[in-house]
């Protein structure tokens, strides 16, 4: 499976956006780029994916460069309740959606 | 639909007792799978079921773990004996679909305790 790497910690401010960066390097063409965050005490929950293209949802934003090597979450207003660890993780395409987490960037959200 | 269900909550048990871990699904979901979280090693993958048929257990630590999926509602996780370093919170999670785009809906987890 193909590795992800993320910053182990960020921290943002309250009404700001956010940039949640991940490198992939060995991403092959047909894997999913998938994030899921989790909250505290709480179970993942998944967030937005794509594969080549940005995507849009209403959680958040998905900027994927253009060779695929490395993607970037944006919350384009951080809340309070955006404080998470969030995972970046491919997905072999065409054949699965066993997730294999890395261990992700724990979000801290300033009031 | 409540989402994924998982019980009990908390449990707490003294080593080399029998536990026993139940999830029930989000109805009309296919796959359901098992996924352990540490510390130490982050969220694993343990075992994932499709229509109630184990496809992949290559993550279940040992003998001492076992997994059913006797309906397409219910699926349990077993630890005979459980040892202290089976502490940690599982999670249920399913999804509709297998393909790569699907989502997995994870349930609120049992933060299991052996002592």
């Amino acid at each position: 499976d193909a590795k992800t790497t993320q910053p182990n910690s960020m921290e943002s401010n309250e009404e700001e956006p956010v940039h949640l960066p991940c490198n992939h390097s060995t991403i092959s063409g047909t894997d999913y780029i998938h994030w899921y965050r989790q909250l505290p005490s709480q179970g993942p929950e998944y967030v937005i994916h794509g594969l080549t293209s940005n995507v849009n949802n209403r959680m958040a934003s998905l900027a994927i460069a253009e060779d695929r090597k490395s993607s970037t979450l944006i919350l384009h207003r951080a809340t309070l309740r955006d404080a998470a660890v969030y995972y970046c993780i491919l997905i072999y395409g065409g054949a699965t959606n066993k997730l294999i987490f890395g261990t992700g960037t724990l979000l801290a959200v300033q009031p | 639909d409540a989402g994924v269900i998982q019980s009990p909550r908390h449990e707490v048990t003294e080593m080399g007792q029998e536990v026993t871990l139940r999830c029930k699904p989000i109805s009309g979901h296919d796959y359901l799978f098992w996924y352990r979280q540490t510390m130490m090693r982050g969220l694993e993958l343990l075992i994932y079921f499709n229509n109630n048929v184990p496809i992949d257990d290559s993550g279940m630590p040992e003998d001492r773990f076992s997994a059913k999926m006797p309906n397409a509602s219910f699926s349990t996780l077993k630890i005979q004996p459980s040892e202290p370093r089976d502490s940690a919170v599982y999670f249920c999670a399913s999804s509709l679909w297998w393909r790569d785009t699907d989502t997995q809906y994870f349930g609120p987890g049992t933060r299991l305790t052996v002592l």
